[in-house]
Order: C-alpha cells, then sequence, then structure tokens
C-alpha cells in the first residue's frame, strides 16, 4: 500500500533559524496537503498543493510539490517560539480506488528554543 | 476553532466492549472522515462518508464501523475493544465527497481500552 515517509523525525533549532522537513510517498501523489498538530492539540490545515512542480508560500513558510508528485517540502524561514509543533504532510494516491483516503506521514516535530 | 466538535473527550473502556463516538461537522460540510492518530504518528485514515454513504476506507476491521446523518453529523462504532485501539480518534469534516480538500479537525476523543 502507499506509503508517505517524513524526515525528520525530530528537529530542535534555536529561535531564528530555518527548518525544512520533507515528505516523500511511495506512489505518485494527485494533491498533497500539509498539516500542523500543536501539542495537545488536533491537526490545523495549512496548504493544498496541486500541480507538478508547485511552489505557495506564506509569509514566512514555503511549500513545494515536487516534478514527480512523489515529494514535498515545507520550509520555514527564521523559526519563532509559535512555530513550535509536528507538521504532518498528507497525500492522495493518484488514481486510487479509495476515494478519500489521506495518508499521513509521522511528522516532524519541531521544537524552538528562544 | 473549526467548529468541528466531538463527544466524549476523554473514554475508558475494557478489552471486549463496544464504544460509540460522536461528530457534528463544520456548518456547510457534507463529508466527514474519521481517523485514528497513536502516540507519537500520524493520523491514519479509518473511512470517509459522504452524503450518508461510506466513500472510502483504510486498513481498519469491519468492527470499525461507521454512519453519516442526514444533518451530516457522524458516529464510529467499534466493537470487541482490543488494547491496540487506545488512541486519539480525530474526525474531519470538509467539503466536496470524493476528492479530499482541506480537512478542518475536532479536538478529539482519547479513547483508553484496558
Amino acid at each position: 500500500g502507499q506509503q508517505v515517509m517524513q524526515i525528520p523525525q525530530y528537529q530542535h533549532v534555536q529561535e531564528g533559524e530555518d527548518f525544512t522537513t520533507y515528505c516523500n510517498s511511495s506512489t505518485t501523489l494527485s494533491n498533497i496537503q500539509w498539516y500542523k498538530q500543536r501539542p495537545g492539540g488536533h491537526p490545523v490545515f495549512l496548504i493544498q498543493l496541486v500541480k507538478s512542480g508547485e511552489v505557495k508560500k506564506q509569509k514566512r513558510l514555503t511549500f513545494q510539490f515536487g516534478e514527480a508528485k512523489k515529494n514535498s517540502s515545507l520550509h520555514i524561514t527564521a523559526t519563532q517560539t509559535t512555530d513550535v509543533g509536528t507538521y504532518f504532510c498528507a497525500g492522495l494516491n493518484a488514481g486510487g480506488t479509495s476515494y478519500g483516503k489521506l495518508t499521513f506521514g509521522q511528522g516532524t516535530i519541531l521544537t524552538v528554543h528562544p | 476553532e473549526t467548529g468541528v466538535t466531538q463527544s466524549p473527550t476523554h473514554l475508558i473502556k475494557t478489552r471486549g466492549q463496544q464504544v460509540t463516538l460522536r461528530c457534528s461537522s463544520q456548518s456547510g460540510h457534507n463529508t466527514v472522515s474519521w481517523y485514528q492518530q497513536a502516540l507519537g504518528q500520524g493520523p491514519q485514515f479509518i473511512f470517509q462518508y459522504y452524503r450518508e454513504e461510506e466513500n472510502g476506507r483504510g486498513n481498519f476491521p469491519p468492527r470499525f464501523s461507521g454512519l453519516q446523518f442526514p444533518n451530516y453529523s457522524s458516529e464510529l462504532n467499534v466493537n470487541a475493544l482490543e488494547l491496540d485501539d487506545s488512541a486519539l480518534y480525530l474526525c474531519a469534516s470538509s467539503l466536496g465527497g470524493h476528492v479530499p480538500r482541506e480537512q478542518y479537525f475536532g479536538p478529539g476523543t482519547r479513547l483508553t481500552v484496558t
């Protein structure tokens, strides 16, 4: 079955440093979504990427979707303590028969030291 | 806040028992998905309901079942509980049905099976 892997599992940074998490799928994706989950909270939608090679920006966050639509990345510039949390990617398998089946990666836990 | 509510917040059950979890979707959303999130893992897709029908299912046994009501609220039922069923159960509402759009997650129900 489809697998979505994220690296790194953990990332500790000093406030002001940059952060990147990578997401790789074993199969081609039709789209990919990114979520953030604060400690003790629930996942909150950040963005959806659909097109091959797509790049989207939200303030200090930059999201990319690979040309082959099998990988994606999230880059945060100049991290702040408010960026703390777990970042998940979630992909929908292209051509899959399970409608609506989003497969989540295991997440990258980001801690930011002030 | 997403407007998605879940009940109960916490639940403790004994192995072999049955449990029903409830979810009210965000106003106007016609699709509800259920996820199981074990500690330190990403959410795992259980199933999705669209227009009161199951619209896709993950790798969960038949003892996991659900319902969607005409007002788009939903239930997750788990029979013959096992210790490994202990997890955070999240429901997420969205628009559109077959192709997942951004998911609005509820706060979750923490289920402990002893």
